[in-house]
Protein backbone atom coordinates (compact mmCIF):
# COMPACT_ATOMS: atom_id res chain seq x y z
CA UNK A 1 0.00 0.00 0.00
CA UNK A 2 1.24 3.39 -1.07
CA UNK A 3 1.88 5.56 2.00
CA UNK A 4 2.20 9.73 2.42
CA UNK A 5 2.79 10.48 5.98
CA UNK A 6 2.57 14.07 6.90
CA UNK A 7 4.98 14.48 10.17
CA UNK A 8 1.95 16.12 12.38
CA UNK A 9 -2.02 16.02 12.51
CA UNK A 10 -2.58 19.17 14.46
CA UNK A 11 0.17 21.76 15.02
CA UNK A 12 -0.02 25.58 16.99
CA UNK A 13 2.38 28.25 16.22
CA UNK A 14 2.54 31.93 16.70
CA UNK A 15 2.47 34.77 14.21
CA UNK A 16 6.05 35.54 12.55
CA UNK A 17 7.26 31.92 13.49
CA UNK A 18 8.90 29.99 10.49
CA UNK A 19 6.81 26.89 10.26
CA UNK A 20 8.15 23.07 8.71
CA UNK A 21 5.78 20.81 7.16
CA UNK A 22 6.94 17.70 6.73
CA UNK A 23 5.97 15.18 4.41
CA UNK A 24 7.13 11.95 3.26
CA UNK A 25 6.51 8.73 0.76
CA UNK A 26 7.17 5.26 0.30
CA UNK A 27 6.50 4.32 -3.42
CA UNK A 28 8.88 6.37 -5.10
CA UNK A 29 6.57 8.69 -6.70
CA UNK A 30 8.26 11.72 -9.09
CA UNK A 31 5.75 13.98 -8.22
CA UNK A 32 4.83 15.65 -5.04
CA UNK A 33 2.42 18.37 -4.04
CA UNK A 34 1.79 20.59 -0.94
CA UNK A 35 -2.27 21.59 -1.08
CA UNK A 36 -4.66 24.21 1.53
CA UNK A 37 -7.93 23.12 1.97
CA UNK A 38 -10.43 25.83 3.42
CA UNK A 39 -14.04 25.65 3.58
CA UNK A 40 -16.28 26.04 0.42
CA UNK A 41 -12.92 26.67 -1.67
CA UNK A 42 -12.10 23.21 -1.77
CA UNK A 43 -8.17 22.28 -2.61
CA UNK A 44 -5.83 24.63 -3.66
CA UNK A 45 -2.35 23.53 -4.78
CA UNK A 46 0.43 25.67 -3.24
CA UNK A 47 3.41 24.16 -4.90
CA UNK A 48 4.05 20.93 -6.53
CA UNK A 49 7.74 19.03 -7.37
CA UNK A 50 7.98 17.06 -10.78
CA UNK A 51 11.60 15.88 -9.64
CA UNK A 52 14.65 16.16 -6.55
CA UNK A 53 15.16 20.00 -6.33
CA UNK A 54 13.04 21.20 -8.97
CA UNK A 55 9.71 22.85 -8.15
CA UNK A 56 6.74 24.75 -9.35
CA UNK A 57 4.47 27.54 -7.67
CA UNK A 58 0.61 26.08 -7.90
CA UNK A 59 -2.10 28.34 -7.71
CA UNK A 60 -1.44 29.99 -4.41
CA UNK A 61 2.28 29.96 -3.52
CA UNK A 62 2.97 33.80 -1.97
CA UNK A 63 3.75 33.13 1.62
CA UNK A 64 4.94 29.74 1.54
CA UNK A 65 8.44 28.01 0.25
CA UNK A 66 9.31 24.58 -0.81
CA UNK A 67 12.06 22.10 -0.74
CA UNK A 68 12.93 18.87 -1.98
CA UNK A 69 16.36 17.68 -1.05
CA UNK A 70 15.24 13.54 -1.77
CA UNK A 71 12.75 12.21 -3.72
CA UNK A 72 10.50 10.86 -1.35
CA UNK A 73 10.66 14.09 1.25
CA UNK A 74 8.70 16.90 -0.09
CA UNK A 75 8.92 19.98 2.70
CA UNK A 76 6.83 23.07 2.90
CA UNK A 77 8.03 26.13 4.82
CA UNK A 78 6.36 28.98 5.91
CA UNK A 79 9.04 31.33 6.40
CA UNK A 80 6.59 34.01 8.79
CA UNK A 81 3.15 32.43 9.97
CA UNK A 82 0.06 34.82 9.75
CA UNK A 83 -3.05 33.99 10.52
CA UNK A 84 -4.40 34.02 7.64
CA UNK A 85 -2.62 30.54 7.34
CA UNK A 86 -4.63 28.94 9.48
CA UNK A 87 -5.81 25.96 7.48
CA UNK A 88 -5.63 22.36 6.92
CA UNK A 89 -2.33 21.09 4.73
CA UNK A 90 -2.19 18.06 2.46
CA UNK A 91 0.30 16.47 0.68
CA UNK A 92 0.10 14.10 -2.55
CA UNK A 93 2.61 12.19 -4.46
CA UNK A 94 1.97 10.46 -7.43
CA UNK A 95 3.57 8.61 -10.39
CA UNK A 96 4.75 10.48 -13.16
CA UNK A 97 3.03 9.76 -16.64
CA UNK A 98 0.49 11.00 -19.72
CA UNK A 99 -2.03 12.93 -18.81
CA UNK A 100 -4.94 10.51 -19.79
CA UNK A 101 -3.09 7.68 -17.59
CA UNK A 102 -4.71 6.35 -14.46
CA UNK A 103 -1.90 7.72 -11.87
CA UNK A 104 -3.90 8.17 -8.57
CA UNK A 105 -2.74 10.89 -6.38
CA UNK A 106 -2.03 9.75 -2.79
CA UNK A 107 -2.40 11.77 0.11
CA UNK A 108 -1.51 12.07 3.62
CA UNK A 109 -3.76 12.69 6.73
CA UNK A 110 -3.51 16.42 6.52
CA UNK A 111 -1.73 18.79 9.36
CA UNK A 112 -4.40 21.45 10.58
CA UNK A 113 -2.59 24.22 11.34
CA UNK A 114 -3.43 27.04 13.67
CA UNK A 115 -1.47 30.45 13.68
CA UNK A 116 -2.46 32.46 16.38
CA UNK B 1 -13.74 31.17 -14.58
CA UNK B 2 -13.79 27.88 -12.33
CA UNK B 3 -12.16 24.92 -13.77
CA UNK B 4 -14.77 22.21 -12.15
CA UNK B 5 -17.99 23.28 -10.50
CA UNK B 6 -19.76 21.34 -7.23
CA UNK B 7 -23.18 23.44 -7.33
CA UNK B 8 -23.91 20.84 -4.70
CA UNK B 9 -22.88 22.44 -0.89
CA UNK B 10 -25.06 19.40 0.48
CA UNK B 11 -26.83 16.81 -0.38
CA UNK B 12 -28.83 14.00 1.48
CA UNK B 13 -29.73 10.78 0.72
CA UNK B 14 -31.93 7.90 2.57
CA UNK B 15 -29.71 4.83 3.61
CA UNK B 16 -30.38 2.01 0.61
CA UNK B 17 -30.91 4.61 -1.83
CA UNK B 18 -28.89 5.98 -4.62
CA UNK B 19 -27.27 9.55 -4.91
CA UNK B 20 -25.64 11.47 -7.52
CA UNK B 21 -23.20 14.14 -7.16
CA UNK B 22 -23.29 16.57 -10.00
CA UNK B 23 -19.31 18.09 -11.42
CA UNK B 24 -19.15 20.34 -14.51
CA UNK B 25 -15.39 20.95 -15.92
CA UNK B 26 -14.30 23.57 -18.27
CA UNK B 27 -10.90 22.88 -20.38
CA UNK B 28 -9.53 22.92 -23.50
CA UNK B 29 -7.26 20.57 -23.26
CA UNK B 30 -8.36 17.40 -25.23
CA UNK B 31 -6.34 14.88 -23.22
CA UNK B 32 -7.40 14.87 -19.34
CA UNK B 33 -8.21 12.55 -16.09
CA UNK B 34 -11.26 13.30 -13.63
CA UNK B 35 -10.97 12.05 -10.37
CA UNK B 36 -13.61 11.60 -7.30
CA UNK B 37 -12.58 11.62 -3.85
CA UNK B 38 -14.28 10.96 -0.31
CA UNK B 39 -12.83 13.00 2.30
CA UNK B 40 -14.05 11.52 6.11
CA UNK B 41 -14.57 13.82 8.81
CA UNK B 42 -11.08 12.16 9.73
CA UNK B 43 -9.68 14.13 6.83
CA UNK B 44 -7.84 11.74 4.93
CA UNK B 45 -9.08 11.54 1.29
CA UNK B 46 -9.55 8.16 -0.30
CA UNK B 47 -9.74 7.98 -3.85
CA UNK B 48 -12.92 6.44 -5.31
CA UNK B 49 -13.05 6.45 -9.40
CA UNK B 50 -11.13 7.35 -12.20
CA UNK B 51 -12.60 8.60 -16.19
CA UNK B 52 -10.15 9.25 -18.67
CA UNK B 53 -10.90 11.94 -21.22
CA UNK B 54 -10.44 9.01 -24.20
CA UNK B 55 -12.56 6.16 -22.44
CA UNK B 56 -15.49 4.97 -24.98
CA UNK B 57 -17.21 3.50 -21.38
CA UNK B 58 -18.38 5.26 -18.21
CA UNK B 59 -15.59 3.99 -15.27
CA UNK B 60 -17.26 1.78 -12.40
CA UNK B 61 -15.92 0.86 -8.84
CA UNK B 62 -17.95 -1.23 -6.65
CA UNK B 63 -21.09 0.76 -5.63
CA UNK B 64 -19.19 3.95 -7.57
CA UNK B 65 -19.84 5.05 -11.34
CA UNK B 66 -19.02 7.89 -13.18
CA UNK B 67 -21.75 9.77 -15.43
CA UNK B 68 -19.43 10.99 -18.03
CA UNK B 69 -20.82 12.93 -20.48
CA UNK B 70 -17.83 14.63 -22.43
CA UNK B 71 -20.27 17.10 -24.86
CA UNK B 72 -21.90 18.65 -21.72
CA UNK B 73 -18.43 18.85 -19.66
CA UNK B 74 -20.09 16.79 -16.86
CA UNK B 75 -18.30 13.70 -14.52
CA UNK B 76 -21.52 13.09 -11.91
CA UNK B 77 -20.76 10.51 -9.26
CA UNK B 78 -23.50 7.87 -9.11
CA UNK B 79 -23.34 5.99 -5.46
CA UNK B 80 -25.50 2.88 -5.37
CA UNK B 81 -27.11 1.49 -2.01
CA UNK B 82 -25.66 4.18 0.36
CA UNK B 83 -24.49 3.36 2.99
CA UNK B 84 -24.59 5.75 6.82
CA UNK B 85 -20.06 4.94 6.18
CA UNK B 86 -20.72 7.25 2.85
CA UNK B 87 -21.27 10.18 4.82
CA UNK B 88 -18.45 12.64 3.81
CA UNK B 89 -17.14 15.44 1.72
CA UNK B 90 -16.67 14.39 -1.83
CA UNK B 91 -14.52 16.03 -4.14
CA UNK B 92 -14.51 15.83 -7.95
CA UNK B 93 -11.15 16.86 -9.36
CA UNK B 94 -9.32 17.17 -12.82
CA UNK B 95 -5.83 16.23 -14.41
CA UNK B 96 -4.70 18.45 -17.34
CA UNK B 97 -1.65 17.57 -19.15
CA UNK B 98 0.95 19.54 -20.11
CA UNK B 99 2.58 19.71 -24.18
CA UNK B 100 3.41 16.51 -25.47
CA UNK B 101 0.70 15.07 -23.55
CA UNK B 102 2.85 14.47 -20.38
CA UNK B 103 1.79 15.66 -16.85
CA UNK B 104 3.05 16.33 -13.57
CA UNK B 105 -0.16 15.33 -12.46
CA UNK B 106 -1.41 18.27 -10.31
CA UNK B 107 -5.20 18.44 -9.41
CA UNK B 108 -7.66 20.83 -9.87
CA UNK B 109 -10.72 20.48 -7.25
CA UNK B 110 -13.96 21.87 -7.21
CA UNK B 111 -15.36 23.16 -3.71
CA UNK B 112 -16.93 19.54 -2.51
CA UNK B 113 -19.97 17.85 -1.30
CA UNK B 114 -21.07 17.12 1.69
CA UNK B 115 -23.09 13.96 1.77
CA UNK B 116 -24.95 12.75 4.52
CA UNK B 117 -27.06 9.77 4.51
CA UNK B 118 -29.89 8.96 7.18
CA UNK B 119 -30.93 5.54 8.64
Amino acid sequence: DVKVTQSSRYLVKRTGEKVFLECVQDMDHENMFWYRQDPGLGLRLIYFSYDVKMKEKGDIPEGYSVSREKKERFSLILESASTNQTSMYLCASTRAGGSTTKNIQYFGAGTRLSVL
Amino acid sequence: AQKITQTQPGMFVQEKEAVTLDCTYDTSDPSYGLFWYKQPSSGEMIFLIYQGSYDQQNATEGRYSLNFQKARKSANLVISASQLGDSAMYFCAMREGNAGGTSYGKLTFGQGTILTVHP
